[in-house]
């Protein structure tokens, strides 16, 4: 059966420290994969999407970035964090009927 | 663009029934899915909605009228576990991706 993992699972980072959150995928080839924010009390807001090893779909122009070097493996990345960039951050892949399973998360907080 | 509304917030009494509305507007439409958040965890999928009717998974049901661009979540015999946030989300047609609206958050009280 297919798992998702995230890490980490919590981060405190100053503002202008760099990011690294990482998302790994098992029991899957070639996944689509996602990077999604929820803030408190909001909704999903979809980052970035990936078709394929070096394929990045960009949603939201903003100060992060992704990246997929291998098929299994997605990395959300930031050189200079934000304040607004706090959140839960959640990656997920996608079931054969575009349904979307999501990792743990990892909850940023950018002091 | 894609418009996907769902209340905020419902409260219901356990063992009662609750209907979470949700109602789009998108071009190309190839189904709804309902999602279950509570606090502080990652979302679990629910339901998937492609054809008009009703879809029926144990005490949770899910309903889409594609002519009205509606859709419902029906929760029945209530549980305190049940308390969590709803959340609707919307794919087109040939699409990658999945728009979700802000989620409907449900409280029940015994």
């Amino acid at each position: 059966s297919q798992t998702i993992h995230q890490w980490p699972a919590t981060l405190v980072q100053p503002v202008g420290s760099p990011l690294s959150l990482e998302c790994t995928v098992e029991g899957t080839s070639n996944p689509n994969l996602y990077w999604y924010r929820q803030a408190a009390g909001r909704g999903l807001q979809l980052l970035f999407y990936s078709v394929g090893i070096g394929q990045i779909s960009s949603e939201v122009p903003q100060n992060l970035s992704a990246s997929r070097p291998q098929d299994r493996q997605f990395i959300l990345s930031s050189k200079k964090l934000l304040l607004s960039d706090s959140g839960f951050y959640l990656c997920a892949w996608v079931g054969l009927n575009y349904e979307q399973y999501f990792g743990p998360g990892t909850r940023l907080t950018v002091t | 663009g894609q418009n996907i509304d769902q209340p905020t917030e419902m409260t219901a009494t356990e063992g009662a029934i609750v209907q979470i509305n949700c109602t789009y507007q998108t071009s190309g439409f190839n189904g709804l899915f309902w999602y279950q958040q509570h606090a502080g965890e990652a979302p679990t999928f629910l339901s998937y909605n492609v054809l008009d009717g009703l879809e029926e998974k144990g005490r949770f049901s899910s309903f889409l009228s594609r002519s009205k661009g509606y859709s419902y979540l029906l929760l029945k015999e209530l549980q305190m576990k049940d308390s969590a946030s709803y959340l609707c989300a919307v794919i087109k047609a040939a699409g990658n991706k999945l728009t979700f609206g802000g989620g409907t958050r449900v409280l029940v009280k015994p």
